[in-house]
């Protein structure tokens, strides 16, 4: 089946530090993939959506500078968090779709904190 | 506004026993609705798709009902077991980019 990777799965950074984020499809290429946040007890939030080659899609009230994507192949999307804040600290899960666009497989998270 | 509910109060039932979770969503037309299982600390896991002209679909112990006149969905996971315990969350995709908008998820708790 289709599986993707994140790097790292955990995290501690100090505040004003930039954290990247991985996110691998292993088995498939994966022309499109969204980066979600995630809080304690609460549902995922889209945050954008990455497609290779072009620039990523954000969703409203998500700061394009403060969280940079980017996907430079059919098989890799990053996530940089820039200037990191304690309020930054969140459980960062990435997914993707390969030829079948409705089903997405996610990836098993980063856990973020920001001291 | 648009909204989707799924019960966030903590199902707790017995094994052996049918677990029926809930979907609701206001002002949305989706074209397909997902249902996905999230283990603590740990990535959502893809198990059932359904689109908008089918009213239900199984797989193995799994069926999920689909009914676009209430918009509800039913999920119902039969003689459940202790490891079917996690939370359970529907998703809704509404075009053909892909996003699939989540509900808050569901918490089921499968005692031996």
């Amino acid at each position: 089946g289709a599986v993707v990777s994140q790097h790292p799965s955990r995290v501690i950074c100090k505040s004003g530090t930039s954290v990247k984020i991985e996110c691998r499809s292993l088995d498939f290429q994966a022309t499109t993939m969204f980066w979600y946040r995630q809080f304690p007890k609460k549902s995922l939030m889209l945050m954008a959506t990455s497609n290779e080659g072009s620039k990523a899609t954000y969703e409203q009230g998500v700061e394009k500078d403060k969280f940079l994507i980017n996907h430079a192949s059919l098989t890799l999307s990053t996530l940089t968090v820039t200037s990191a804040h304690p309020e930054d600290s969140s459980f960062y899960i990435c997914s993707a779709h390969g030829q079948v666009k409705e089903t997405q497989y996610f990836g098993p998270g980063t856990r973020l904190l920001v001291l | 506004s648009q909204k989707i509910e799924q019960n966030s109060e903590a199902l707790n039932i017995q094994e052996g026993k049918t677990a029926t979770l809930t979907c609701n969503y206001t002002n949305y037309s989706p074209a397909y609705l997902q249902w996905y299982r999230q283990d603590p600390g740990r990535g959502p896991v893809f198990l059932l798709l359904i689109r908008e002209n089918e009213k239900e679909k199984r797989k193995e112990r799994l069926k999920v009902t689909f009914d676009t006149t209430l918009k509800q969905s039913l999920f119902h996971i039969t003689a459940s077991q202790p490891a079917d315990s996690a939370t359970y969350l529907c998703a809704l995709g509404t075009g053909n980019t892909g996003k699939l908008i989540f509900g808050q998820g569901t918490t089921l708790q499968v005692k031996p």
